[in-house]
């Protein structure tokens, strides 16, 4: 079965440019995740939808970052004028969750962002 | 201070060995506790899930501990494998949707 797919793998970008990264939840799943993960650290939230709707987005660094669900499948992270600290890798993952605490998270294997 | 502290950072075993992974939080308050495994270049992936009520489980070669007095957890990996070499995360959640990351032990398993 499909799970969750995140695109493109790998992405260069010159400082000043915009990137979009996309995520493909697995189907049916109501939440979705956003992570920025440095090297050898582990994820730090970003930002969650229920449905298309974004509940949270305090974990977003800057106004310089927008994420939509505009249909309550696919997201967008979009980061406008790339800085060099944004070089990370950034994972989605995906849950049934919506009031089942114990539905686990399903990750993609991230965009892996170098901003040069 | 991170909320989710694990230990150690980083840890080197010979393959066929056994090893103690450590996770400490402070969190509260606490819905469950996962372990996920994260392959390099992968995303993470459960392992254990452990709930306010239980204090061991397993899944084949791993066992997950959980002691909710002193906030602490464990996950032990028996009999090591070449495979076992990924980061192992420490997850705790406080609410549905709210979730706390540690920042991983970066295990290596070695011929």
């Amino acid at each position: 079965g499909a799970g969750v797919s995140q695109s493109p793998r790998y992405k260069v970008a010159k400082r000043g440019q915009d990137v979009a990264l996309r995520c493909d939840p697995i189907s049916g799943h109501v939440s979705l995740f956003w992570y920025q993960q440095a090297l050898g650290q582990g994820p730090e939230f970003l930002t969650y939808f229920q449905n298309e709707a974004q509940l949270d987005k305090s974990g977003l660094p800057s106004d310089r970052f927008f994420a939509e669900r505009p249909e309550g499948s696919v997201s967008t992270l979009k980061i406008q004028r790339t800085q060099q600290e944004d070089s990370a890798v950034y994972l989605c993952a995906s849950s049934l969750a919506g009031g089942r605490p114990n539905s686990p998270l399903h990750f993609g294997n991230g965009t892996r962002l170098t901003v040069t | 201070k991170n909320q989710v502290e694990q230990s150690p950072q980083s840890l080197i075993i010979l393959e066929g060995k056994n090893c103690t992974l450590q996770c400490n939080y402070t969190v509260s308050p606490f819905s469950n506790l996962r372990w996920y495994k994260q392959d390099t270049g992968r995303g993470p992936v459960s392992l254990t899930i452990m709930t306010f009520s239980e204090n061991t489980k397993s899944n084949g070669r791993y066992t997950a501990t959980l002691d909710a007095d002193t906030k602490q957890s464990s996950l032990h990996i028996t009999a090591s494998q070449l495979s076992d070499s990924a980061s192992y995360i420490c997850v705790v959640s406080v609410g549905n949707n709210d979730m706390r990351f540690g920042a991983g032990t970066r295990l290596t398993v070695k011929p």
